[in-house]
């Protein structure tokens, strides 16, 4: 079946820099990336979404300066967390879709991000 | 903008008996994709079952099927025969059947812990 690869799935890193995760599509195209994010104990929350390059589309109240997505290719997208704070802390999960696939999607293993 | 509601955070079930998850959702749409999804505790979501909205017939994947209501907006999930493996968070989730400019995301209703208990 479909797999995407997320990595890290754990990164700790100090307050004001800034970490990068990385989701790729192993075995198919993914025309359309989401990211989430998902707080202890609580839902997902998307946060944008990403169509193979193009610009993303955030969410309201989700900072586009602070969550920089790149989706410059049919098997990769980034997220980076600039100048990340304690309260960026949290966990990130992207999701891929094909084109033409209208409700199929496959899921990243995550990303646990630990700002200090 | 859709929500969804879990109002259920937690619901326990003796192994090998059927328990049901509740699921209502807001929306004006007429034409959308309901979701359970399973969150064990690796983290990793696995998709349950889905369900079209047009479609009357209830989805059902071996153990797991869903009572679809689309006049009362409600989504429930039953799962039979409940296993060990099983036990997790499980998140009800709906997408608009529009495509583009990030209506085709999944909005999550807030999950409910599932704990099987042996």
């Amino acid at each position: 079946g479909a797999v995407v690869s997320q990595h890290p799935s754990r990164v700790i890193c100090k307050s004001g820099t800034s970490v990068k995760i990385e989701c790729r599509s192993l075995d198919f195209q993914a025309t359309t990336m989401f990211w989430y994010r998902q707080f202890p104990k609580q839902s997902l929350m998307l946060m944008a979404t990403s169509n193979e390059g193009s610009k993303a589309t955030y969410e309201q109240g989700v900072e586009k300066d602070k969550f920089l997505i790149n989706h410059a290719s049919l098997t990769l997208s980034t997220l980076t967390v600039t100048s990340a704070h304690p309260e960026d802390s949290s966990f990130y999960i992207c999701s891929a879709r094909s084109a033409g696939v209208h409700y199929g999607y496959t899921f990243g293993s995550g990303t646990r991000l630990t700002v200090v | 903008a859709q929500t969804v509601t879990q109002s259920q955070p937690e619901m326990s079930v003796q192994e090998a008996e059927t328990v049901t998850l509740s699921c209502t959702y807001d929306t004006s749409e007429s034409d959308y994709y309901l979701f359970w999804y399973k969150q064990p505790p690796s983290r990793q979501m696995i998709l349950v079952i889905r369900q079209e909205a047009y479609k009357q017939q209830n989805a059902t994947e071996n153990r797991f099927s869903v009572n679809f209501q689309k006049a009362a907006k409600s989504f429930s999930l039953k799962i039979s025969d409940s296993q060990l493996g099983d036990a997790a968070m499980y998140f009800c989730a709906y997408r608009s059947a529009w495509s583009g400019g990030g209506a085709d995301g999944l909005t999550f209703g807030k999950g409910t812990h599932l704990i099987i208990q042996p």
